[in-house]
């Protein structure tokens, strides 16, 4: 069965980066759309970017983040530098399907926490 | 990037409908809807505006008309109620989500 399995939770200071990873199995890596999306305390959904794992093509909304895989884990990695507390949110990958959007696979989530 | 304009709340006794709208979509039929209970990950209820995967009951349907899309959860269940969220694709590889609505089964 599909599973997206994500790192553990994280702490760090204001200016510093963070790498979640995302290790997926149950599927063909290379043919599948992975998303990435937070949620700050309390908040909504916010879409940050996909990649596809096949031939790399990314696209992210701010400079900030970074987005990479390794193949031979089939993992997804998400890099977010810079941080500020309001990056504080849980990171969630997301897996699509054949459609636009249809993202019916979801990591657990992984908590990051900025403070200082 | 704003969020897609959603009704903060949304209500409903055992057994009615209530729908759910989502403003700024794009022109094009790729809207999706989540639902989220506390505490999980979001689980996908349609996509392309009306589609549903597989195990998602037919009491979730959607809908568009120009740039605002529905989620309409009929027979309403103790268990519909949490979060809901459209999502949009607006192009370029780029998506929104909408602002969210708490849906609660009274």
């Amino acid at each position: 069965q599909v599973q997206l399995v994500q790192s553990g939770a994280e702490v760090k200071k204001p200016g510093a980066s963070v790498k979640v990873s995302c290790q997926t199995s149950g599927y063909n890596f290379d043919d599948y759309y992975i998303h990435w999306v937070r949620q700050a305390p309390g908040q909504g959904l916010e879409w940050m970017g996909q990649i596809k794992p096949d031939g790399g093509y990314k696209v992210y909304l701010q400079g900030r983040l970074t987005l990479t895989r390794d193949t031979s884990t089939a993992t997804v990695y998400m890099d977010l530098s810079s941080l500020r507390p309001e990056d504080t949110a849980i990171y969630y990958c997301a897996r699509d399907g054949q459609h636009y959007g249809d993202s019916e696979y979801w990591g657990q989530g992984t908590l990051v926490t900025v403070s200082s | 990037q704003t969020a897609l304009t959603q009704p903060p709340s949304a209500s409903g006794s055992p057994g009615q409908s209530v729908t759910i709208s989502c403003t700024g979509t794009g022109s094009d039929n790729h809207v999706s809807w989540f639902q989220q209970h506390p505490g999980a990950a979001p689980k996908l209820l349609i996509y392309d505006v009306v589609k549903r995967p597989s195990g998602v009951p037919d009491r979730f349907s959607g809908s568009k008309s120009a740039n605002t899309a529905s989620l309409t959860v009929s027979g309403l269940q103790v268990d519909d109620e949490g979060d809901y969220y459209c999502c949009s694709y607006l192009g370029s590889g780029t998506y929104v989500f909408g602002s969210g609505t708490k849906v609660s089964v009274l």
